[in-house]
C-alpha cells in the first residue's frame, strides 16, 4: 500500500499572502506526480502532471515542485485570492504496470478576506 | 458541453436493491475509471478500462461490476447494496492509461443506501 502524505491538513490564509504546502511519497518506483484542485460541489480539477526530478511547473498565480529522490513535491500559490480556497489533493502513479492513482487527503485551504 | 458527465446525480434507495451509475465522456479519452470517496473523503480508484478492456480492478466486492460498452462509457452496476455502499462515486477518463496524464473528472453520483 503507498503512502502518500499531505500536510498541513488545513490551512487558512489571509488574502493577498502567499502560501505552500507539501506531499510526501515513497521515492522508490516513482512514475507521476498529480495535483488536482477540488472545490466544494464541484469535481476535482487536474492542476499539474509531473513525472521529472526538478521539475518545476506554473500556471497563473500557482506553481509547483517535484523531488523524486527525496520523495516531495511542493505547491506554492502566489497572492492568495478568496477563490484559491479548495482542498489540493496530490496524487502518485508508481511504475508498478499500471496507472492507478493513489491520492493524498488532501489539505484544505481558506482563504479569509 | 459537459466532458464527463454522470447520470444520475443522487440516488437514494434501499438495502439489497440494484442500481447501477451511468458515466459518459466526450473527450475521445481512451481510458475510463470509477473512484469512491470514502467515508473520510478518501479518493479510491475500484475501477479503469482502457478502450473497453479492464485495467484495474481493486479489491472492491464483486457486487459490483463495470460496464463499457464503448471507449466514451463506463457504467457501474451495483448488486445487493448495502449500507455502506453510501459514498459519493466519481467517474473519471484520461486521454491515455499511463498514469501522465491529467484525469477529468465527472460531477460525481451521491449514493445513499437506506
Amino acid at each position: 500500500i503507498l503512502n502518500v502524505e499531505q500536510s498541513p491538513q488545513s490551512l487558512h490564509v489571509q488574502e493577498g499572502d502567499s502560501t505552500n504546502f507539501t506531499c510526501s511519497f515513497p521515492s522508490s518506483n516513482f512514475y507521476a506526480l498529480h495535483w488536482y484542485r477540488w472545490e466544494t460541489a464541484k469535481s476535482p480539477e487536474a492542476l499539474f502532471v509531473m513525472t521529472l526530478n526538478g521539475d518545476e511547473k506554473k500556471k497563473g498565480r500557482i506553481s509547483a515542485t517535484l523531488n523524486t529522490k527525496e520523495g516531495y513535491s511542493y505547491l506554492y500559490i502566489k497572492g492568495s485570492q478568496p477563490e484559491d480556497s479548495a482542498t489540493y489533493l496530490c496524487a502518485l502513479v508508481s511504475n508498478f504496470g499500471n496507472e492507478k492513482l493513489t491520492f493524498g487527503t488532501g489539505t484544505r485551504l481558506t482563504i479569509i478576506p | 458541453d459537459t466532458a464527463v458527465s454522470q447520470t444520475p446525480k443522487y440516488l437514494v434507495t434501499q438495502m439489497g436493491n440494484d442500481k447501477s451509475i451511468k458515466c459518459e465522456q466526450n473527450l475521445g479519452h481512451d481510458t475510463m475509471y470509477w473512484y469512491k470517496q470514502d467515508s473520510k473523503k478518501f479518493l479510491k480508484i475500484m475501477f479503469s478500462y482502457n478502450n473497453k478492456e479492464l485495467i484495474i480492478n481493486e479489491t472492491v466486492p464483486n457486487r459490483f461490476s463495470p460496464k463499457s460498452p464503448d471507449k466514451a462509457h463506463l457504467n457501474l452496476h451495483i448488486n445487493s447494496l448495502e449500507l455502506g455502499d453510501s459514498a459519493v462515486y466519481f467517474c473519471a477518463s484520461s486521454r491515455a492509461g499511463t498514469g501522465g496524464d491529467e484525469q477529468f473528472f465527472g460531477p460525481g453520483t451521491r449514493l445513499t443506501v437506506l
